[in-house]
């Protein structure tokens, strides 16, 4: 089966750095997406991994370890707009680009 | 660009009641496109995906339905819907860019079934 964890809930201070988690247990991996979720609103995208490695976008970076099955995403500098729900996705090969998700990351930057 | 369109925003139907959301993509031709449900509190579940004209694969059992009659419309249908049927309802479609596939959200139907 496909299984893929990160923590239900976390609280961070505006400013600060925070690390968000994602471990899976697919097969047939392809890539691994983060999308930001506000609360009522569609996901927006935020990253893509492949490969593994750092991939940083501004404030917001994204790695990927693929012999580990694990990905974080890490915001920086955080603001009270960083507010919302955080969603781990994997694509899996050779399905037509389908996407199996975690159950999300609710952060809450406190000032 | 490519843009994503679903309607209606927001739906309130009686159990038993029939249902269709469309979702139309501009600026892209040939997408791969999906039908996502996420209820209160929880993940995305994907529900069906489409790679062509009348193409669909269905990822759960359920009394929901879709179809693709042309390349960029995808709809969403049930003929007697039910009050777990309540949910957010997202269509995505998905390109490839930089040898990268990348998929993107429409705006969302929120349904509640009464």
């Amino acid at each position: 089966g496909q299984n893929i964890d990160q923590p239900t809930e976390m609280t961070a201070t505006e400013g600060a750095i925070v690390q968000i988690n994602c471990t899976y247990q697919t097969s047939g991996f392809n890539g691994l997406f983060w999308y930001q979720q506000h609360a009522g609103e569609a996901p927006t995208f935020l990253s893509y991994n492949v490969l593994d490695g750092l991939e940083e976008k501004g404030r917001f970076s994204s790695f990927l370890s693929r012999s580990k099955g694990y990905s974080y995403l890490l915001l920086k500098e955080l603001q009270m707009k960083d507010s919302a729900s955080y969603l781990c996705a994997v694509n899996l090969y050779n399905q037509g680009g389908k996407l199996i998700f975690g159950q999300g990351t609710e952060l809450s930057v406190k000032p | 660009s490519q843009t994503i369109h679903q309607w209606p925003a927001t739906l309130v139907q009686p159990v038993g009641s029939p249902l269709s959301l469309e979702c139309t993509v501009e600026g892209t031709s040939n997408p791969n496109l999906y039908w996502y449900r996420q209820a209160a509190g929880r993940g995305l579940q994907l529900l069906f995906y489409s790679v062509g004209i009348g193409q669909i694969s269905s990822e759960v059992p359920q009394n929901l339905s879709a179809s693709r009659p042309q390349d960029r419309q995808f709809i969403l249908s049930s003929k007697k819907l039910l009050l777990s049927d309540s949910g957010f309802y997202l269509c995505a479609w998905s390109v490839v860019v930089a040898l990268q596939e990348t998929q993107y959200f429409g705006p969302g139907t929120r349904l509640l079934v009464l």
